[in-house]
């Protein structure tokens, strides 16, 4: 069965440091895969997605991510994080059955941002 | 650009009873998908329609019913609510040419007591 794992539920940073958030798939074709943010209360922002080609992957917000095949890792960067970048964080991917697209979505990361 | 919208923003239900929840689709947007969100949790893919038929399931009871209208709005219907129901519902509208990205609106949150 298609899963996604994110392995760090809380993560905590200071500002102007470095991101990473893993994510880790299970999937048996070529996958196509997400990453969306949920501000407290909020709906889902999709900050970028990989569905082929380079590997390297840029989104909106600053955010990059790099697909690792042989580790079947989509993990989400960020040069230096601000304050508002606290959030939730879910990594997804897409497995269509059938007609539909299905998102399975990972249980999120919560990342602090300190000051 | 219209984005994806929902209504109610919130809603108190008592068990036993019916809920209706709605969504407009982002403009250009033909498919919506619907999801919950249980406190603590990723979301989680209920069905999606597409011409005003639903063309997939996820592992939910038929009291959880759907709707879409010539115009790609949405509804969710939920009968006979138990206390499990409480959750964040979202919906998501793509185009079916692209329906793999899907833009979310921000939720409906649903409390069952």
């Amino acid at each position: 069965a298609q899963s996604v794992t994110q392995p760090d539920i809380h993560i905590t940073v200071s500002e102007g440091a470095s991101l990473e958030l893993r994510c880790n798939y299970s999937y048996g074709a070529t996958p196509y895969l997400f990453w969306y943010v949920q501000s407290p209360g909020q709906g889902l922002q999709l900050l970028l997605k990989y569905f082929s080609g380079d590997t390297l992957v840029q989104g909106i917000k600053g955010f990059e991510a790099e697909f690792k095949r042989s580790q079947s890792s989509f993990n989400l960067r960020k040069p230096s994080v601000h304050w508002s970048d606290a959030a939730e964080y879910f990594c997804a991917v897409v497995r269509n059955t059938g007609t539909a697209s299905k998102l399975t979505f990972g249980t999120g990361t919560r990342l602090q941002v300190t000051l | 650009e219209t984005g994806v919208t929902q209504s109610p923003t919130h809603l108190i239900k008592t068990r036993g009873q019916q809920v209706t929840l709605r969504c407009s689709s982002q403009s250009g947007h033909n498919t919506v998908s619907w999801y919950q969100q249980a406190l603590g949790q990723g979301p989680q893919f209920i069905f999606q329609y597409y011409r005003e038929e639903e063309n997939g399931r996820g592992n939910f009871p038929p009291r959880f019913s759907g709707l879409q209208f010539p115009n790609y709005s949405s509804e969710l219907n939920v009968n006979a609510l138990e206390l499990d129901d409480s959750a964040l519902y979202l919906c998501a509208s793509s185009s079916w040419t692209a329906k793999e990205t899907q833009y979310f609106g921000p939720g409906t949150r649903l409390l069952v007591l």
